[in-house]
C-alpha cells in the first residue's frame, strides 16, 4: 500500500478561507515533500520537511510534520481561485538506500470557488 | 531557464505498436524516474535511473523500457506488452542527494487508438 495517503481526498471551500490537507505515512522518513498539480500539468514542488524540522513556512503555505505521529500537514490560508489543484505529499525515505525514491500519495484534490 | 521537457504532449498508440514517450533535462541531475498516474490517482514509479547506462525496474515496470545513454536524456517505451497503456506519464529528476525535491515535466498523455 501507499506510504503517503491524503486525507480529505476531496475538499472546497470558498475563497478566503483557509484549507488543511493532511498526509499519515508508514515508516520513518528523512523527509516529507508537499506537491502541487494544476489539471493536466506536471507537480511542481511546495515544501520540503526534514524529518528533524517541525515546521515549515512560504509565503501563504505552512507544513507541520510530527514523525510521532507519522502525519504531516499542509495549511494554505487565505486560498485564492488559483490555488485550486490537486495537493500531493511525498516521503523519502532513505536516499542511499532507496536511490532517491519518493512514494506518492493519492493526493487531495481542493476546488476554491469564488 | 533549466527545466525537464517531456514530449510529445499527446500520443495515440495503436494495438501491436511500440511508442516511445522523449524525457529531456538540462538540470544537471544525475537521477532521473519515470512515473505512471491514472485519474485521481497518485504516481507509481515505473522506472528510475540513478546515473548514465544504469537504470532499475519500479513497482510497475512490466510492459514498459528505459535507456539512459545520455546524463540529459532518459527515454521510456512502452511496449505492446502494456495492454493498458492509456495514462498519464511524468518524468522527473532530482539532485543525487536527500533533501533534495523532485522536478517534474508537464506530462505526456498517452491513449489507445
Amino acid at each position: 500500500s501507499q506510504q503517503g495517503e491524503e486525507d480529505p481526498q476531496a475538499l472546497s471551500i470558498q475563497e478566503g478561507e483557509n484549507a488543511t490537507m493532511n498526509c499519515s505515512y508508514k515508516t520513518s522518513i528523512n523527509n516529507l515533500q508537499w506537491y502541487r498539480q494544476n489539471s493536466g500539468r506536471g507537480l511542481v514542488h511546495l515544501i520540503l520537511i526534514r524529518s528533524n524540522e517541525r515546521e515549515k513556512h512560504s509565503g501563504r503555505l505552512r507544513v507541520t510534520l510530527d514523525t510521532s505521529k507519522k502525519s504531516s500537514s499542509l495549511l494554505i490560508t487565505a486560498s485564492r481561485a488559483a490555488d485550486t489543484a490537486s495537493y500531493f505529499c511525498a516521503t523519502d525515505i532513505s536516499f542511499f538506500t532507496n536511490a532517491g525514491k519518493s512514494t506518492f500519495g493519492d493526493g487531495t484534490t481542493l476546488t476554491v470557488k469564488p | 531557464d533549466g527545466g525537464i521537457t517531456q514530449s510529445p504532449k499527446y500520443l495515440f498508440r495503436k494495438e501491436g505498436q511500440n511508442v516511445t514517450l522523449s524525457c529531456e533535462q538540462n538540470l544537471n541531475h544525475d537521477a532521473m524516474y519515470w512515473y505512471r498516474q491514472d485519474p485521481g490517482q497518485g504516481l507509481r514509479l515505473i522506472y528510475y535511473s540513478q546515473i548514465v547506462n544504469d537504470f532499475q525496474k519500479g513497482d510497475i515496470a512490466e510492459g514498459y523500457s528505459v535507456s539512459r545513454e545520455k546524463k540529459e536524456s532518459f527515454p521510456l517505451t512502452v511496449t505492446s506488452a502494456q495492454k493498458n497503456p492509456t495514462a498519464f506519464y511524468l518524468c522527473a529528476s532530482r539532485v543525487p542527494e536527500s533533501n533534495q525535491p523532485q522536478h517534474f515535466g508537464d506530462g505526456t498523455r498517452l491513449s489507445i487508438l
